[in-house]
């Protein structure tokens, strides 16, 4: 069964850094780009970052381009984002999803995990 | 950059068709995708490439796109399909994921 289960979350000043992960389990990781998508409360849906099967194409949201850093281990078939400089807008859950597409990519998802909530608040 | 534009909600009664518009400049050139979301639960994709469904979904669902508009219809609406759904794209200028602002599917 493919499965992306998020860690991390939690509540964090603002100013403060947290560290998100994703672990991946029932398909080839090694072989899918994945995103970072965050959900604000009572909000829509919004895309964070991508990184390439390989990790060597990174793309970031303007929001949070220069703060956040997607990185993955694929030995350990996992999916990170390090949130540094936290402010009160980056409240939401966050989600990690895999790309539609085996060792291509379609900029789409079609595996979501459940999420995890970040907080940022004094 | 792309903004892609949803009502914020349509309702109608079991039974009928339910159709949910997503405006954006040119969208017809893109690939268009849409995800349907429960409380408390995560986006699930209903249709990608504007009209194809994923395995595993109801063909009550399925979706067009032409000109400055996608759709995204419903048949033979259930209760089980209210939701918040939402109209993606990858805007290939910038290199981003692009959202709609969402639309809350009301079942009457």
């Amino acid at each position: 069964e493919v499965q992306l289960v998020e860690s991390g979350g939690g509540l964090v000043q603002p100013g403060g850094s947290l560290r998100l992960s994703c672990a991946a389990s029932g398909f080839t990781f090694s072989s899918y780009e994945m995103d970072w998508v965050r959900q604000a409360p009572g909000k829509g849906l919004e895309w964070v970052a991508h990184i390439s099967s390989s990790g060597d194409t990174i793309y970031y949201a303007d929001s949070v381009k220069g703060r956040f850093t997607i990185s993955r281990d694929n030995a350990m078939k996992s999916l990170y984002l390090q949130m540094n400089s936290l402010r009160g807008e980056d409240t939401a859950v966050y989600y990690c999803a895999r790309d539609a597409y085996n060792d291509l990519w379609s900029g789409y998802w079609d595996c979501w995990g459940q999420g995890t909530p970040v907080t940022v608040s004094s | 950059s792309h903004v892609l534009t949803q009502p914020p909600s349509v309702s109608v009664a079991p039974g009928q068709t339910a159709r949910i518009p997503c405006g954006g400049k040119n969208i017809g050139s893109k690939s268009v995708q849409w995800y349907q979301q429960k409380p408390g639960q995560a986006p699930v994709l209903v249709v990608y490439d504007d009209s194809d469904r994923p395995s595993g979904i109801p063909e009550r669902f399925s979706g067009s796109n032409s000109g400055n508009t996608a759709t995204l219809t419903i048949s033979r609406v259930e209760a089980g399909d209210e939701a918040d759904y939402y109209c993606q794209l990858w805007d290939t200028s910038t290199d981003h994921g692009v959202f709609g602002g969402g639309t809350k599917l009301t079942v009457l």
